[in-house]
């Protein structure tokens, strides 16, 4: 039983072109998030959505636009896609927008590589 | 910003102690976590602290100051597959905030 599913799990692509992520989770949760790990390992926060509304976008490029058509999904499209894009995405749920000690589970990861 | 730092790698033998440091400069924030990240893989959920004090969760401690702005998280009886990364992370305003991580590394 996958909680959180991201496919694909490797996506290598060249500049300019535009790829999507998908993301789908069985937790029941109303909270999805987008996030990124640069080759520093560091992770950020990107997007957040509670019941398919936006509720954080950390001043990411208009070139990311998450689109949440349910409360379980949460697909990140990417347009344009330059060599500072490359990077582990993941992405994350929890029952409630993570404002005390609601715990995020973290999807498996899509490592993007743009040449 | 928030500022969290970690030491940036550690090494530990199997069997010991190890205390992984984590501090802050915010007061803005419901409860500070922890994740497991093994390389690869996703981080996982290992404890949170919303009070000041210790949690125990088996081999695992978290321990939250918020006057020190600090917090640590403290691995017993280590086994080599504890080898991993470890994430702080701030959890408030509808979001968790990240640590630079600490990498430990597990030596027989």
């Amino acid at each position: 039983d996958t909680a959180v599913s991201q496919t694909p799990k490797y996506l290598v692509t060249q500049m300019g072109n535009d790829k999507s992520i998908k993301c789908e989770q069985n937790l029941g949760h109303d909270t999805m998030y987008w996030y990124k790990q640069d080759s520093k390992k560091f992770l950020k926060i990107m997007f957040s959505y509670n019941n398919k509304e936006l509720i954080i976008n950390e001043t990411v490029p208009n070139r990311f636009s998450p689109k949440s058509p349910d409360k379980a999904h949460l697909n990140l499209h990417i347009n344009s896609l330059e060599l500072g894009d490359s990077a582990v995405y993941f992405c994350a749920s929890s029952p409630a927008p993570t404002g005390g000690t609601d715990t995020q589970y973290f999807g498996p990861g899509t490592r993007l590589t743009v040449l | 910003g928030q500022n969290i730092d970690q030491p940036t790698e550690m090494t530990a033998t199997e069997g010991a102690i190890v205390q992984i440091n984590c501090t802050y400069q915010t007061s803005g924030f419901n409860g500070l976590f922890w994740y497991q990240q093994h390389a690869g893989e996703a981080p996982t959920f290992l404890s949170y602290n919303v009070l000041d004090g210790l949690e125990e969760k088996g081999r695992f401690s978290s321990f939250l100051s918020r006057s020190k702005g600090y917090s640590y998280l403290l691995l017993k009886e280590l086994q080599m597959k504890d080898s991993a990364s470890y994430l702080c992370a701030l959890g408030g305003f509808q979001k968790l905030v990240f640590g630079t991580g600490t990498r430990l590394l597990v030596s027989p």
